[in-house]
């Protein structure tokens, strides 16, 4: 069965440092998603991109951080200059879209950031 | 500022009961409703989807919806150990955003 993937599964990084966690949709789907989660706290919604460009963000998709899709497979989140409340677990996900289209979202396993 | 509710739990349940799971939204213009569980430091993984007021079966799990009053639940049949986990309620609003926005989960304890 398609599942969405993603790399790497723990990133540790030094406040300030710029880190870069991938993801692989599925391979049909259209829209696809960063969400994250701090320990304890509801999963929060950051961007979501269609068609090669962002359609929506929230309020925490700061300027430190950008999405890019650069190639047919990966789907990239930059954080430029980590801080220590940036540490959470990052979830990627992607729905497809079109005739028979379905908004359900699926899941990559995630990326746990810790910023020291 | 919309928002998704649920009772933290833990709820707990023996062996082969019934586990009601609940949860209220604000944004009455919502559009589909979501069932995902998620393990200790795992990943969401979708459950069920339900779009329309009513009952939607599959397997040992049926979702709700009843618009009027904005309130969705889960029901698991014959509880498992394995259906210990944190249930997460997500929901799509009005418009045309796609992004799913989360209750806080219900932990459900299934006890041998």
């Amino acid at each position: 069965e398609p599942e969405v993937t993603q790399t790497p599964s723990h990133q540790v990084t030094q406040m300030g440092q710029e880190v870069i966690l991938r993801c692989v949709p599925i391979s049909n789907h259209l829209y696809f998603y960063w969400y994250r989660q701090i320990l304890g706290q509801k999963v929060e919604f950051l961007v979501s991109f269609y068609n090669n460009e962002i359609s929506e963000k929230s309020e925490i998709f700061d300027d430190q951080f950008s999405v890019e899709r650069p190639d047919g497979s990966n789907f990239t989140l930059k954080i430029r200059s980590t801080k220590l409340e940036d540490s959470a677990m990052y979830f990627c996900a992607s729905s497809e879209w079109g005739i028979g289209r379905t908004d359900t979202q699926y899941f990559g396993p995630g990326t746990r950031l810790t910023v020291l | 500022q919309k928002e998704v509710e649920q009772n933290s739990g833990p709820l707990s349940v023996p062996e082969g009961a019934i586990a009601s799971l609940n949860c209220t939204y604000s944004d009455r213009g919502s559009q589909s409703f979501f069932w995902y569980r998620q393990y200790s430091g795992k990943s969401p993984e979708l459950i069920m989807s339900i779009y329309s007021n009513g009952d939607k079966e599959d397997g040992r799990f049926t979702a709700q919806l009843n618009k009027a009053s904005q309130y969705v639940s889960l029901l698991i049949r014959d509880s498992q150990p394995s259906d210990s986990a944190t249930y997460l309620c997500a929901v799509i609003g009005a418009g045309n955003n796609r992004k799913l926005i989360w209750g806080l989960g219900t932990s459900l304890a299934v006890n041998p």
